[in-house]
């Protein structure tokens, strides 16, 4: 199994440029999310899914969209990019929806909006 | 989510055991408590959880106190390879989401 997969690895963007992050998983996993993680601080979720055709907005959703149409991929869409956005942006799915089901993590990526 | 103490950072010595200490001293009877380590420039990587009883598996072992009001994680023989910033995380059960504070970033030294 490939895991969690992210694409790009490294990104750069104009202010109100538009791009899709990729993320896709092989494990056949219900739940997929996306988390931002600035210098050093933790993980923030921006938005989740728990399944094909479900999502729900985290606690720092503005700015983002997504979709999830298969159980394997789950973009995420920056509308009009702002330099409050440079972030490094994690994927993870999980087999279920929650605690306690251990989440995956993909290796990131890192975008800069200048 | 109720909150997660721990040490900004700490140092061990290679092929030592490492204890990382957690305070949750609001945590309700349904939070999970959860571990994930971050290696440099990668993603969180689970290492364990637990809810009442200790726990242990290929990676480490948890140490639950018997009011569930902190906790300790161990490595049993800490390599290079486990430098990383060490999250400990409360979860109530069905969570749609795991929320990490700043963690610790733990030293392994040669």
């Amino acid at each position: 199994n490939a895991g969690v997969t992210q694409t790009p690895k490294f990104q750069v963007l104009k202010t109100g440029q538009s791009m899709t992050l990729q993320c896709a998983q092989d494990m056949n996993h219900e739940y997929m999310s996306w988390y931002r993680q600035d210098p050093g601080m933790g993980l923030r979720l921006i938005h989740y899914s728990v399944g094909a055709g479900i999502t729900d907005q985290g606690e720092v959703p503005n700015g983002y969209n997504v979709s999830r149409s298969t159980t394997e991929d789950f973009p995420l869409r920056l509308l009009s990019a702002a330099p409050s956005q440079t972030s490094v942006y994690f994927c993870a799915s999980s087999y279920g929806a929650g605690t306690p089901y251990e989440q995956y993590f993909g290796p990131g990526t890192r975008l800069t909006v200048t | 989510d109720a909150k997660t103490t721990q040490p900004n950072s700490m140092e061990s010595n290679e092929e030592e055991p490492v204890h990382l200490p957690c305070n949750h001293s609001t945590i309700s009877g349904t939070d999970y408590i959860h571990w994930y380590r971050q290696l440099p420039s990668q993603g969180p990587e689970y290492v364990i959880h637990g809810l009442t009883s200790n726990v242990n598996n290929r990676m480490a072992s948890l140490a639950i106190a018997e009011d569930r009001k902190s906790s300790t994680l161990i490595l049993h023989r800490a390599t290079l390879r486990d430098a990383a910033v060490y999250y400990c995380i409360l979860s109530v059960w069905g969570a749609q989401k795991l929320v990490f504070g700043q963690g610790t970033r733990l030293t392994i030294n040669p």
